[in-house]
C-alpha cells in the first residue's frame, strides 16, 4: 500500500498569502497525485488531477507541481472560501490511498 | 450537470447489515467507474470500494467487471451496480464501531481512479 504523508497539519495565513501544501509518497507514483478540497460541513470536491491539472471550475490561484515522490499544491493568494482541508490521493495502484489532510485556516 | 444522491444511511447495531444506495444523474453511468468513499466523524478520507464502468473512463477488461475492495471491509462489504436503474449499491454486513462514518458516492475517471463528482453523503452508525 502506499502511503502518503500530508505537511503541514495545518497552515494559518492572512488573506492574500501564499499557501504552500506538501503530500509525499511512499514510494513513486509518477504524477498520479489528486488534491481535493473539503469545506466545512461539505462533500469534499476534486481541485488538481495528475499533479498539476486544475479541475473544471477551479480558480487559477491554485496550482499544483511535482512528480515521483514529492507534490505541492499552492495557493498563491489565499482567500477566505479557500478556509478548508486539502486531500491528496494516489491513483498509481490499488488500493486508493489518501493523505490525513491539511487544514487551512484564515488567520 | 452530475449528480449523485446517497440514501440508507442508519444506527445499526454491531454485526448488523445495512445496503447503501446511490442514485446518479447527468452522465452516461454505465461508462464510468463508481466508488464509495468513507469518512469517520473528525477524520479523513477512506477509499471503500469501486466497481468498473464498461467505457474507456473505466478499469474494465476483457468485458468483465471488476470490483476492488479496502483490506478494512473485504469479505464485509459487496459493491454492485445496476446500469439501467444507474444505481450503484453497498451491502454492508458484520458491522463494527470502526465502520461508523459518513458514506460518500463518487464518480470516478480512469482505469485508476480519480473522483471528480461527490455526493452529500449518508452516515452510518454503529453503535449498541
Amino acid at each position: 500500500e502506499i502511503v502518503l504523508t500530508q505537511s503541514p497539519a495545518t497552515l494559518s495565513l492572512s488573506p492574500g498569502e501564499r499557501a504552500t501544501l506538501s503530500c509525499r509518497a511512499s514510494q513513486s507514483i509518477s504524477n498520479s497525485l489528486v488534491w481535493y478540497q473539503q469545506r466545512p460541513g461539505q462533500a469534499p470536491r476534486l481541485l488538481m488531477f495528475d499533479a498539476s491539472n486544475r479541475a473544471t471550475g477551479i480558480p487559477a490561484r491554485f496550482s499544483g507541481s511535482g512528480s515521483g515522490t514529492d507534490f505541492t499544491l499552492t495557493i498563491s493568494s489565499l482567500e477566505p472560501e479557500d478556509v478548508a482541508v486539502y486531500y491528496c490521493q494516489q491513483r498509481s495502484n490499488w488500493p486508493s490511498t489518501f493523505g490525513q489532510g491539511t487544514k487551512v485556516e484564515i488567520k | 450537470e452530475v449528480q449523485l444522491v446517497e440514501s440508507g444511511g442508519d444506527f445499526v447495531q454491531p454485526g448488523g447489515s445495512l445496503r447503501l444506495s446511490c442514485v446518479a444523474s447527468g452522465f452516461t453511468f454505465s461508462t464510468y467507474t463508481m466508488n464509495w468513499v468513507r469518512q469517520a466523524p473528525g477524520k479523513g478520507l477512506e477509499w471503500v470500494a469501486s466497481v468498473s464502468g464498461n467505457g474507456g473512463s473505466s478499469f474494465y477488461v476483457d468485458s468483465v467487471q471488476r470490483t476492488y475492495y479496502a483490506d478494512s471491509v473485504k469479505g464485509r462489504f459487496t459493491i454492485s451496480r445496476d446500469n439501467s436503474k444507474n444505481t450503484m449499491n453497498l451491502q454492508m454486513n458484520s458491522l463494527s464501531a470502526e465502520d461508523t462514518a459518513v458514506y460518500y458516492c463518487a464518480k470516478g475517471t480512469g482505469y485508476y481512479p480519480y473522483f471528480d463528482s461527490w455526493g452529500p453523503g449518508t452516515l452510518v452508525t454503529v453503535s449498541s
